[in-house]
């Protein structure tokens, strides 16, 4: 079965530092990724999602993750991060099957302070 | 276009009372999804509906949760006893199809006392 893991609850920048949010996953085939973002009493949110193709892949409000296979790695990164960042992200892993049944990580709390 | 809407935002319940979550997926989308999601976890599919059948409820309890998508459309999720463990934030998402994006709603908080 896939499974993902992420590394770190929480994770603690300043404004206008890298962001790197840790994701390693399972998978006994090809697998779909994606990252999600929550916002405070808000649903989830797509940023980004590997399928096929190019491995680094670009999301939304700068963010980027780079599909490494040899690492069984899906880390999330961002250039410079933003007080609008703060939030909880989520990596998830599903099959490239037809019913797309999501398995979510436990999440990275992300702080960013002034 | 308008999102996933869900209602309640918030429920408080003694355990043993019962509860219904309601969720209204996007127009169109076929596919609806129930997550229930813990503090401090990742989100866990609990049932996943295509139109008005159920694809996947292997991790819906089914002892104490029911849910039922008639017409295809608007979705209720059940639990009835409650427990203190059920506790957590129900989130329901829809998709165009089953293997498409999926749309998240603002989730309902369950707090059983």
């Amino acid at each position: 079965a896939q499974s993902v893991t992420q590394l770190g609850s929480h994770v603690s920048v300043s404004e206008g530092a890298l962001v790197l949010l840790r994701c390693n996953y399972s998978s006994s085939v090809p697998p779909y990724l994606f990252w999600y973002v929550q916002y405070p009493n808000q649903g989830l949110q797509l940023l980004l999602k590997y399928t096929t193709g190019a491995t680094l892949v670009k999301g939304i409000n700068g963010f980027e993750a780079e599909f490494k296979k040899s690492e069984t790695s899906f880390h999330l990164t961002k250039p410079s991060a933003h007080m609008s960042d703060a939030a909880e992200y989520f990596c998830a892993v599903t099959l490239n099957t037809g019913f797309q049944k999501l398995v979510f990580g436990t999440g990275t709390r992300l702080l960013v302070s002034p | 276009e308008a999102g996933v809407a869900q209602s309640p935002r918030y429920k408080i319940i003694e355990k043993r009372q019962s509860v219904a979550f309601w969720c209204n997926p996007i127009s169109g989308h076929a596919t609806l999804y129930w997550y229930q999601q813990i503090l401090g976890q990742g989100p866990k599919l609990l049932i996943q509906f295509q139109n008005n059948g159920v694809v996947d409820d292997s991790q819906l309890p089914k002892d104490r949760f029911s849910a039922e998508r008639l017409k295809g459309v608007d979705s209720t999720l059940k639990i009835q006893p409650a427990k203190l463990e059920d506790s957590a934030v129900y989130l329901c998402a829809s998709s165009l199809e089953a293997s498409g994006r999926q749309f998240f709603g603002p989730g309902t908080r369950l707090t059983v006392l």
